[in-house]
């Protein structure tokens, strides 16, 4: 079983639907970043939360440590908004880093 | 604009070639990461280094070795390129001397192509 789950891994939705994508992890973590990354592009850095919530103009990011849960979500989306997101765990006390989702493709659509 | 710069977006190379895939970053970051991302897979932790002259395995590194010399630069090598290697590589960067802090920050990919 995956430390980091992601759902769904694939979203289509209209333009100016509210959007959610899942993330559940297995693991202590120090924080949880969501990342996006367009089609033959590089990385993202969306967010890096440890706890409560984060909000950057249509994006949101919650994560409740006690469930080992976050919810990234995008309001009033848009076709550029389409691109895969990732989960990432840092794991506490671990010098590696990151473990990652495997990604969900959102297509937003005109 | 704070940037890691990878060397080469795109490159094509032959069986059994030495590669080379280069990182910069200007951050003054203290650690550094090689991951591969292949469809279905996600992103997988080649190597990492959290000081110059320092690196550590991660979860696939067989076929593949490293080099930081300077803070700045983490260079990706494969010695002996093969077909299963062929995959988008990316080159990340946060802040902290070994810790679990800081922001992360990516390279734009390059997709290597083993023929």
């Amino acid at each position: 079983k995956n430390e980091v789950e992601q759902s769904p891994q694939n979203l289509t939705a209209q333009e100016g639907e509210f959007i959610t994508i899942n993330c559940s992890y297995s693991v202590g973590i120090s924080a949880l970043h969501w990342l996006q990354q367009h089609p033959g592009g590089g990385i993202v850095s969306l967010f890096m939360l440890s706890s409560g919530k984060k909000k950057h103009g249509r994006l949101i990011a919650t994560i409740n440590i006690q469930e080992k849960h976050s919810s990234l979500h995008i309001t009033a989306s848009h076709p550029r908004d389409s691109a895969v997101y990732i989960c990432a765990v840092r794991i506490a006390g671990s010098a590696r880093q990151l473990t990652f989702g495997s990604g969900t493709q959102l297509t937003v659509l005109p | 604009d704070v940037k890691v710069t990878q060397s080469s977006r795109y490159l094509v190379k032959r069986t059994g070639e030495k590669v080379f895939l280069e990182c910069v970053q200007d951050m003054d970051h203290e650690n550094m990461f090689w991951y591969r991302q292949d469809p279905g897979l996600g992103l997988r932790l080649i190597y990492f280094s959290y000081d110059v002259k320092m690196k550590e395995k991660g979860d696939i590194p067989e076929g593949y070795s490293v080099s930081r010399e300077k803070k700045e630069r983490f260079s990706l090598i494969l010695e002996s390129a093969s077909t299963n290697q062929t995959s988008m590589y990316l080159c990340a960067s946060t802040k902290g001397g070994g810790g679990n802090t800081g922001e992360l920050f990516f390279g734009e990919g390059s997709r290597l192509t083993v023929l």
